[in-house]
């Protein structure tokens, strides 16, 4: 079955700090990739999203991604986090060209940035 | 709407009792998700309508499980003899496309809590 791993539960930085979060993938097949945020009381929003074309992925905020197809990574980063990005980020994959688009998440990590 | 409404926001059920959670997409949108998010844990699929037709009913954890969108517009998830195990937040998501993905919108949720 496909999966999606967060590697980190509890990212802590500093504001300024730069930011990675892992996300690996199973599945051999094409894939659709998304990060989406979650601010404390706030619904899940997308904030990038891969479908094909140019691996590295501008997302809103400041946030980009790469798609690594090779390792099958779809790792978030941003050089100099904010306070207000204190957040939980869910890496999360669909099948490109499936009859059907339920998504498939991964526990997320919970990003703390200290003023 | 502007956004995906569900409700109710937050929902207490003693163990055994039936609960209709209700979701109302965006306006327009083909496509409309249900998912449940247990407490640390990324979001899990459970059902997926385009317009009126359930496509996809996998996700659902049990036979206690129902959802409809009789409508097209509309769902409501069903949980009836709810156990503790049920307790969670439970996501609504619509989409414009139909077999494609262009990104949900997540409602902000229905926390159930069952004692």
């Amino acid at each position: 079955a496909q999966s999606v791993s967060q590697h980190n539960h509890h990212v802590i930085l500093s504001e300024a700090a730069s930011l990675e979060l892992g996300c690996n993938y199973s599945y051999g097949g094409t894939v659709n990739l998304f990060w989406y945020v979650q601010y404390p009381g706030q619904h899940l929003q997308l904030l990038l999203k891969y479908f094909s074309g140019d691996p590295l992925v501008k997302g809103i905020k400041g946030f980009e991604a790469e798609f690594i197809k090779s390792k099958f990574s779809f790792n978030l980063r941003k050089p100099s986090v904010q306070w207000s990005d204190t957040a939980e980020y869910f890496c999360a994959v669909n099948l490109s060209g499936g009859s059907q688009g339920n998504l498939i998440f991964g526990k997320g990590t919970k990003l703390s940035v200290k003023p | 709407g502007a956004g995906v409404s569900q409700s109710p926001r937050y929902k207490v059920a003693k163990r055994g009792q039936d609960v209709a959670l209700r979701c109302d997409p965006i306006s327009g949108h083909v496509s409309l998700f249900w998912y449940q998010q247990a407490l640390g844990q990324g979001p899990e699929f459970l059902t997926y309508f385009q317009n009126e037709a359930q496509l996809d009913k996998s996700g659902l954890p049990s036979d206690r499980f129902f959802a409809e969108r009789p409508e097209g517009s509309v769902s409501t998830l069903k949980i009836q003899r709810t156990q503790q195990e049920d307790s969670a937040v439970y996501l609504c998501a619509s989409t414009q496309a139909g077999t494609d993905y262009y990104g949900y919108t997540f409602g902000s949720g229905t926390r159930l809590t069952v004692v």
